[in-house]
């Protein structure tokens, strides 16, 4: 399996422009995760899908960011417009159905760097 | 509100001693505590997970504790390695959520 795989791995965008990251989820995990990290605020959850289906979008900053899950194998976190403290690495990363444990895989990530 | 703190933001070990990591946390009543390991330029990767009515859970070289009294683990890497060094990132999951809360992760350094 190729794991998490997520596009672009770096973004560097000017203020003001649209970014779309991309992320593909492992086959048969139903459950999916978009976090953002930075040295000041570490690891935060944005937003996470199940079943395609967005359940929790309360860490979503602002009505700049959106996500999109249009099937279980794609899904898409759009911040319009972008602007320079949105500069993160973001992670995708996806966990299996059945298991309450949620162990969950994370994708390489996208530096996103907004001049 | 809701927090999790561990210990040091750096921990500095001569290889072949034991590292120990701290994850404490407030005003949360996790059913599980997972440790991710996250190397530079690289997403978190799963270590372990311990159930709240868990109090020991070992993996190799690895154990985590779990103590809900003192609302605290601890995780230990025996016989450290170079390899070893990396950031460390206790996790918290309530109940049947599926979310995470992390913290901010310690960064360890074993020494040749």
């Amino acid at each position: 399996d190729a794991g998490v795989i997520q596009s672009p791995r770096h973004e560097v965008t000017e203020m003001g422009q649209e970014v779309t990251l991309r992320c593909k989820p492992i086959s048969g995990h139903n459950s999916l995760f978009w976090y953002r990290q930075t040295m000041m605020r570490g690891l935060e959850l944005l937003i996470y899908f199940n079943n395609n289906v967005p359940i929790d979008d309360s860490g979503m900053p602002e009505d700049r960011f959106s996500a999109k899950m249009p099937n279980a194998s794609f899904s898409t976190l759009k911040i319009q417009p972008s602007e320079p403290r949105d500069s993160a690495v973001y992670f995708c990363a996806s966990s299996p159905q059945g298991r309450d444990s949620n162990e969950q895989f994370f994708g390489p990530g996208t530096r996103l760097t907004v001049l | 509100s809701q927090k999790i703190e561990q210990n040091s933001e750096a921990l500095n070990i001569q290889e072949g001693k034991t590292a120990t990591l701290t994850c404490n946390y407030t005003n949360y009543s996790p059913a599980y505590l997972q440790w991710y390991r996250q190397d530079p330029g690289r997403g978190p990767v799963f270590l372990l997970l311990i159930r709240e009515n868990e109090k020991e859970k070992r993996k190799e070289r690895l154990k985590v504790t779990f103590d809900t009294t003192l609302k605290q683990s601890l995780f230990h890497i025996t016989a450290s390695q170079p390899a070893d060094s990396a950031t460390y990132l206790c996790a918290l999951q309530a109940g049947s959520a599926r979310q995470l809360t992390f913290g901010s992760g310690t960064q360890l350094t074993v020494l040749p």
